[in-house]
């Protein structure tokens, strides 16, 4: 079965810095990938996806994610942060067994520090 | 391209009682998938529907629990005999067909057990 884990369940970095957010996960099938982005009393947003194509994978916000498969990893990253980026992220991978469900890590609440 | 509705957004209610929540996905998406988020963690998968039917539920939903999708469009959740635990956000997605599709989040319904 498909699972994701997301190291660190709060990362706080200061405005203009570096964003990093950490994704691993389990499939025992190619994984297709997510991120989302959540902000208070709101759904989801997709950021960004990877589905075999390009391992490097652009998004919206200036966020981009890498997939290698030797790490088992999408981490998330984006060059400098903004105020606006504080929300909370979750990494999920669809099953592709059961109707493409969406299996999601913890989340990664981030803060960004003026 | 409406995006997903959900209704209500705000549900509170006294333990025991029957409530019901409504989800319009996009119109042209024929998968309709409903999860359950609990503070600070992730979204659980609960149910999907490929156009009316069905295909697959969680563990997680109880027989308290049922949900319909009639004309393969709009769909609605309901929990009877509500139970504290219950306490949580509902999301709907949609999406269409394939793994690579992404989910598009509505902004969930948020129930309170009194």
């Amino acid at each position: 079965a498909q699972s994701v884990t997301q190291l660190g369940s709060h990362v706080s970095v200061s405005e203009g810095a570096l964003v990093l957010l950490r994704c691993n996960y389990s499939s025992s099938v190619p994984p297709y990938l997510f991120w989302y982005v959540q902000y208070p009393n709101q759904g989801l947003q997709l950021l960004l996806k990877y589905t075999s194509a390009a391992t490097l994978v652009k998004g919206i916000n200036g966020f981009e994610a890498e997939f290698k498969k030797s790490e088992t990893s999408f981490h998330l990253t984006k060059p400098s942060a903004h105020m606006s980026d504080a929300a909370e992220y979750f990494c999920a991978v669809s099953d592709l067994i059961y109707g493409n469900k969406l299996v999601f890590g913890a989340g990664t609440i981030l803060r960004v520090k003026s | 391209d409406t995006g997903v509705s959900q209704d209500p957004r705000h549900k509170i209610t006294k333990r025991g009682q029957n409530v019901t929540f409504r989800c319009d996905p996009i119109s042209e998406h024929n998968r309709l998938y409903w999860y359950r988020q609990t503070l600070g963690q992730g979204p659980e998968f609960l149910t999907y529907f490929q156009n009316e039917a069905q295909l697959e539920k969680s563990r997680l939903l109880s027989d308290r629990f049922s949900a319909e999708r009639p004309k393969g469009s709009f769909s609605t959740l309901e929990i009877q005999r509500t139970e504290q635990g219950d306490s949580a956000m509902y999301l709907c997605a949609s999406s269409a067909s394939g793994g690579d599709q992404p989910q598009h989040f509505g902004d969930g319904t948020r129930l309170s057990i009194l």
